[in-house]
């Protein structure tokens, strides 16, 4: 997973609480994706950015929020977090060879 | 909204055996992507397959993409017990700014 450093690993939250998750990229590269992984499924995108100042929502963006003022980092906020969004939490970004790079993951909680 | 099939869902196959496992996707697209992602791990990139008649090989493991059939498959030969894992594709819309993930092959050697 070179590039692609998320923080924290993992993390419990109670139900209302906010947080961020950490994402930041070395590749220097415009495009970068949050998803979410439930058990025993796929991933889900959250929301993705093609560059410096802009974001967009992909297919489960409610409860969440995106900023991207730099290249390198992409943070995802959770507003009141709800158990439904007990998840692990997958950054991406797109490096060389249009090949995908996948943070560590984060695992959260809600209780 | 782009949708990405895969089957089967779940695979459970004698070592030293072949097999394939089929993505299908609903639009149009010349990207293709295979992971292998291990119980508690991050996703490991296996494939990119940029073009109709793709084929690359690694190991055991082949992918192929028909993008006129909206098809791709993963040939497993002779399995091995360090194959099983969680196999996923995942497409690019035609855009490049979204990346959609089938449902995922749990796959299972057994000895």
């Amino acid at each position: 997973n070179a590039g692609v450093t998320q923080t924290p690993k993992f993390r419990i939250l109670k139900i209302g609480q906010s947080m961020t998750l950490q994402c930041a990229q070395d590749m220097n590269h415009n495009y970068m994706y949050w998803y979410r992984q439930d058990p025993g499924m796929g991933l889900k995108l959250i929301y993705y950015s093609v560059g410096a100042g802009i974001t967009d929502k992909g297919e489960v963006p409610n409860g969440y929020n995106v900023s991207r003022s730099t290249t390198e980092d992409f943070p995802l906020r959770l507003e009141l977090a709800a158990p439904s969004q007990t998840s692990v939490y997958f950054c991406a970004c797109r490096g060389p060879g249009n090949t995908i790079y996948f943070g560590e993951g984060s695992w959260l909680t809600v209780v | 909204e782009l949708k990405v099939e895969q089957n089967p869902l779940f695979l459970s196959m004698q070592e030293g055996k072949n097999y394939t496992i089929y993505c299908n996707y609903s639009t149009t697209s010349d990207r293709l992507y295979w992971y292998r992602q291990d119980p508690g791990k991050s996703l490991e990139s296996l494939f990119v397959l940029l073009s109709n008649g793709a084929v690359k090989q690694e190991g055991r493991l082949m992918a192929s993409l028909d993008t006129k059939a909206r098809l791709s498959t993963l040939h497993i030969t002779a399995a091995v017990h360090d194959l099983s894992a969680t196999y996923f594709c995942a497409v690019d819309m035609k855009d490049g700014n979204q990346f959609y993930f089938g449902t995922g092959t749990s796959l299972t050697v057994i000895p």
